[in-house]
């Protein structure tokens, strides 16, 4: 399999459930990113990861976990989480280098908390 | 600090008309910029990018953009729209918050096209 791919597509779980959301890129890339997509917003980056070190945290609640086993999975840990959480989580990833580098992205995990 | 601002949330265009899709940047250094396209139910895919090569990009599917400097503005186009052109289009400004990031991106709101038959 090519590219960035997400596991499950979609989530539905109640707001005292513990889940976690998958991606993995084939791309053979060092960052890999998680993205908030709600509607009416510009996406918000939530998490980086560049040689599976966390580099960036902008703010997220601590009821979303990330992790980063190695270069090629990352993810995100859910538990007691908010009806506003619902929204689309997007993966993505790119190679660790100088600014310009392409964003790759996965087709998401669309997440409804309940 | 980078910023994207994408005038016009929806755009309707004609089939065969012209598209053009608005985005003007902000940026404190010479910036990287994108137009991914997203299609419902499915993740960001790479229209082009601006790296500074040549101020006129092509992409695909027909799509193209130019870099204008003076406008602050990267607006994409095509010159004859097609009905799987119906989606939603982002522009998004790179920045490289530190040597050890990947490189940080700032996305415009997006906008959406509808492509009337």
């Amino acid at each position: 399999e090519t590219g960035v791919t997400q596991t499950p597509r979609h989530l539905v779980m109640g707001m005292t459930n513990k889940k976690s959301l998958k991606c993995e890129q084939h791309l053979g890339h060092n960052a890999m990113y998680w993205y908030k997509q709600s509607a009416k917003k510009p996406l918000e980056l939530m998490f980086v990861y560049s040689l599976e070190e966390r580099v960036e945290n902008n703010s997220v609640p601590s009821r979303f976990s990330p992790e980063c086993p190695n270069s090629s999975h990352l993810f995100l840990h859910l538990h007691t989480l908010q009806p506003e959480d619902s929204a689309l989580y997007l993966c993505a990833s790119s190679r660790r280098g100088g600014r310009g580098d392409t964003q790759y992205f996965g087709p998401g995990t669309r997440l409804t908390v309940l | 600090a980078q910023s994207v601002t994408q005038l016009g949330s929806h755009v309707s265009v004609s089939e065969g008309a012209l598209v053009l899709l608005r985005c003007n940047y902000s940026s404190s250094v010479p910036p990287y910029l994108f137009w991914y396209v997203q299609y419902p139910n499915q993740g960001l895919q790479l229209l082009l990018k601006y790296t500074s090569a040549a101020t006129l990009v092509k992409g695909i599917n027909g799509f193209e953009a130019e870099f204008k400097k003076s406008e602050t503005s990267f607006h994409l186009t095509k010159p004859s729209a097609h009905m799987s052109d119906a989606a939603e289009y982002f522009c998004a400004v790179s920045d490289q918050a530190s040597s050890n990031t990947g490189n940080q991106f700032y996305f415009g709101t997006g906008t959406s096209l509808t492509v009337i038959p």
